[in-house]
């Protein structure tokens, strides 16, 4: 059964720092991976989709990257902004029209 | 605006009360899902439907039950056999194969016991 992780729970930096988020998951066979945002009381909004068959995905400052083999993927946010501070998620998706597998997100402050 | 709307944004139910939360979509996707959210524990599945009039149950289905008539209507019903259902409530869909699969989420309902 596939598991999601993330690491660490929560991290704090100060503005204008970059960062890189983790996320690994335990079976490699997975169809997809998204990272969402989410703030709080609020929905999920997507960020980036990365297909299997893909290394990595970029949307203005922020960057995302899956390793199959190792079953990792890693979310880089770049010159980070006080306006980034939520709660990211990833998840994967084993199999197309099958249901995301979440982790439980890691929550970032970022401090002016 | 295409997106997916969830109703209310607030509930409150009585003991012993079932309640249905609502979830429409008009993003022309086949599939739709519902997730619950507790703090600290993620996001978990409680049922999904890739089809019109087909569902399957997720993780933690069980005091919950939905029905999808329609393809942009999937609602929710907490039942009274649901012993602890306040959390917040999460209703997506995406495209079935053929397309990238991308999943959107809607805004949340946040159902409280009183």
């Amino acid at each position: 059964k596939q598991e999601v992780t993330q690491i660490p729970a929560a991290l704090s930096v100060p503005e204008g720092e970059n960062l890189v988020l983790n996320c690994s998951f335990t079976d490699s066979a997975i169809y997809n991976l998204q990272w969402f945002r989410q703030d709080p009381g609020k929905g999920l909004t997507s960020l980036l989709l990365i297909q299997s068959s893909q290394r990595e995905q970029t949307s203005g400052r922020l960057n995302a990257s899956l390793d199959k083999s190792s079953g990792r993927s890693t979310l880089y946010i770049a010159a980070s902004q006080p306006g980034d501070s939520a709660t990211y998620l990833c998840a994967a998706r084993n199999q197309a029209g099958t249901a995301l597998i979440f982790g439980k997100g890691t929550t970032l402050s970022v401090s002016s | 605006d295409g997106g997916i709307t969830q109703s209310p944004k607030y509930l409150f139910r009585k003991e012993g009360q079932n309640v249905t939360l609502s979830c429409e979509q008009n993003l022309n996707h086949d599939a739709m899902y519902w997730y619950r959210q507790d703090p600290g524990q993620g996001l978990r599945l409680i049922y999904y439907s890739q089809i019109v009039n087909d569902f399957q149950k997720g993780d933690i289905a069980e005091g919950y039950s939905v029905s999808r008539e329609k393809k942009e209507s999937f609602p929710l019903t907490v039942t009274s056999a649901q012993k602890n259902p306040t959390a917040f409530y999460l209703c997506a869909s995406s495209i079935v194969p053929g397309g990238p699969t991308e999943a959107f989420f809607g805004q949340g309902t946040r159902l409280t016991v009183v």
